[in-house]
């Protein structure tokens, strides 16, 4: 069945330093991929998407590109803030419109 | 324009008692979604209800039931509550036409002692 792993966490780093949090997949055709969001205290909130293979998604600062020939769609942003503290779930959409989750890495950014 | 609302924040429960978590929305959203969240384990779906009348299992079902009340209402129901049902409950709802964007509430801590 269909799968993703994620980096572990916790992260940890000062503001303005460059984030990378991995995310691979498991899945049989083409999915669609996902970044989700957890700020402390609230749902899960969508950050950016990917449809096909060698997109990019983008928002907010962060970006992420589905490599198709690594199976994998890696989380970046070159400066982060103290307000990206969160939680972040790489998620995939496969056979009945349902997304299957990893298990999430938390981010804490320090001043 | 709320999004997703679910009652209560918080709850604790003995072992063997029953509650209902409730969930709306107030997007016209057909389909509808309940997880659960656990530490390493990411956000494992329990129920999914495509249209207002249908439901089906999702990959951790067990333990629960739910109901689609109408358009707006997604329900949980735990019947006899076990301490492995301790978790953060989340309901999200899809809007049409996007298949696999879904909006979340706030979430609901529910400990089972």
């Amino acid at each position: 069945g269909d799968s993703v792993t994620q980096m572990e966490g916790p992260v940890t780093l000062s503001e303005e330093a460059f984030l990378t949090i991995n995310c691979t997949y498991t899945a049989t055709g083409y999915p669609s991929l996902f970044w989700y969001v957890q700020y402390p205290g609230e749902g899960l909130q969508l950050l950016l998407k990917a449809t096909k293979a060698d997109d990019k998604g983008s928002n907010k600062g962060f970006e992420a590109t589905y490599r198709k020939e690594t199976t994998s769609f890696h989380l970046e942003k070159g400066s982060v803030q103290v307000s990206d503290s969160a939680v972040y779930f790489c998620a995939l959409g496969g056979s009945a419109r349902q997304l299957t989750f990893g298990s999430g890495t938390q981010l804490t950014v320090l001043p | 324009n709320a999004g997703v609302t679910q009652t209560p924040k918080f709850q604790v429960l003995k072992t063997g008692q029953s509650m209902t978590l409730q969930c709306a929305q107030d997007m016209n959203h057909n389909s509808m979604y309940w997880y659960r969240q656990d530490p390493g384990m990411g956000l494992r779906l329990i129920y999914y209800s495509a249209s207002e009348g249908t439901t089906d299992k999702g990959e951790v079902p067990n333990g629960y039931n739910v109901s689609r009340l109408n358009k707006r209402e997604f329900s949980l129901r735990l019947e006899s509550a076990a301490p492995s049902q301790t978790s953060v409950y989340f309901c999200a709802s899809r809007p049409p036409a996007r298949d696999y964007e879904q909006y979340f509430g706030p979430g609901t801590r529910l400990t089972v002692t």
